[in-house]
């Protein structure tokens, strides 16, 4: 099993619709969860950070799930702007960090 | 513009010739990590600091590959006797180790292009 896994896409989604991502862990010592998000040739950006009671930061909802170690993205009425990959990434930390990214899972808004 | 920034934004080289690149991160974060990624994949974690104290490198990167950091602020990366598979864009990005989130800010790469 990958370390993390997420379904590489695309969705393509109306625009005004609700999409969500699901990302999966295999290492149940994962202690921090982050959603980035890429633009086509540009770099990562910080969209959020996960936080275990859950967050949400405007569209934006992100969910953890410990027990099955998983975290989720949701974006609510999506924008054509919302079109990118959206990387979900784990964070082991130990005596050392162990920073794993996933391979992205790829959005396109339709007008 | 997340404040880190990496130089040069694009090499294109030959086989075979070494390449050198810069990452200055922001100033007050204390980590530095830098990271590949090719068409259609993740970042793949290469190495990261804390301070000028190389803590931690992949499997990755190999013999021909060293970074360094020697004042805890700007990093290099070089690769020697570079190969076609070398190419990719090599990503750095900075974080506050110690926190208990360990969020961390890219900049904006350096494609890298090996004829």
């Amino acid at each position: 099993r990958k370390e993390v896994e997420q379904d590489p896409g695309p969705f393509n989604v109306p625009e005004g619709a609700t999409v969500a991502f699901n990302c999966t862990y295999s290492n149940s010592a994962s202690q921090s969860f982050f959603w980035y998000r890429q633009d086509c040739r540009k770099e990562p950006k910080l969209l959020m950070s996960v936080y275990s009671s859950g967050n949400e930061d405007g569209r934006f909802t992100a969910q953890l799930n410990r027990a099955s170690q998983y975290i989720s993205l949701l974006i609510r009425d999506s924008k054509l702007s919302d079109s990118a990959t959206y990387l979900c990434v784990v964070n082991m930390k130990g005596r050392d960090d162990k920073i794993i990214f996933g391979k992205g899972t790829r959005l396109h808004i339709l007008p | 513009d997340t404040g880190v920034s990496q130089d040069p934004r694009h090499k294109i080289t030959k086989r075979g010739q070494n390449v050198t690149f810069r990452c200055d991160p922001i100033s007050e974060h204390n980590r530095l990590y830098w990271y590949r990624q090719t068409l259609g994949q993740g970042p793949e974690f290469l190495t990261y600091f804390q301070n000028e104290a190389q803590l931690e490198k992949s499997r990755l990167l190999s013999d021909r590959f060293s970074a360094e950091r020697p004042k805890g602020s700007f990093s290099t990366l070089e690769i020697q006797r570079t190969e076609q598979g070398d190419s990719a864009m090599y990503l750095c990005a900075s974080g506050m180790g110690g926190s208990s989130y360990n969020e961390q800010f890219f900049g904006p790469g350096t494609r890298l292009t090996v004829l």
